[in-house]
């Protein structure tokens, strides 16, 4: 079956504008994940839903960082007037639900800050 | 100190050779531990889980050492196809936060 897809795979942001990133997980699956990764190192998790509640956004850096998931299934991560230092993959993951089952990365979008 | 620390490598070694690499943890709330493959401008996989008693999965074998905070990942026989980021991965927070180090790199030459 399909697995977890983002979109834009690349976006280049001039520094300063806002940027919108989708995220579409396996279908069925209860869970959802936001992951950063700079050059370099591994993922550092964002932030988590579970359906369309957002139970966890700890490792969200700044409140230029919002994440929502409206209907449960659909992610987006939103950053507002972004960074250079905002460059970065940003990975979406999916598991069937809260606890110890595989997490399945969709391929990222790769965001470069100028 | 660092969360985890992880020998980035690279290690560089012929087809065949085993290749053994670990990665320490100094967080002892850590639940549960992970291998993940990663490969160039690719996304993270799940290699396979680390239980205490240690586990093999074809020509992998994980072990975790709770007492001494590490897990290790050997591969035996190593395959031009096993070149690539190893990361070491646990979760604490309800056993749904995934933590990772930053990456062990293998390449493995003809």
């Amino acid at each position: 079956g399909a697995g977890v897809s983002q979109s834009p795979r690349y976006k280049v942001a001039k520094r300063g504008q806002d940027v919108a990133l989708r995220c579409d997980p396996i279908s069925g699956h209860v869970s959802l994940f936001w992951y950063q990764q700079a050059l370099g190192q591994g993922p550092e998790f964002l932030t988590y839903f579970q359906n369309e509640a957002q139970l966890d956004k700890s490792g969200l850096p700044s409140d230029r960082f919002f994440a929502e998931r409206p209907e449960g299934s659909v992610s987006t991560l939103k950053i507002q007037r972004t960074q250079q230092e905002d460059s970065a993959v940003y990975l979406c993951a999916s598991s069937l639900s809260r606890g110890p089952y595989e997490q399945y990365f969709g391929p990222g979008t790769r965001l470069t800050v100028t | 100190r660092k969360e985890v620390e992880q020998d980035p490598g690279p290690f560089n070694v012929p087809e065949g050779a085993t290749v053994a690499f670990n990665c320490t943890y100094s967080n002892s709330a850590s639940q549960s531990f992970f291998w993940y493959r990663q490969d160039c401008r690719k996304e993270p996989k799940l290699l396979m889980s680390v239980y205490s008693s240690g586990n093999e999965d074809g020509r992998f074998t994980a072990q975790l050492n709770r007492a001494s905070q590490y897990i290790s990942l050997l591969i035996r026989d190593s395959k031009l196809s096993d070149s690539a980021t190893y990361l070491c991965v646990w979760s604490t927070g309800g056993d749904y936060k995934l933590s990772f180090g930053a990456g062990t790199t293998v390449t493995v030459r003809a």
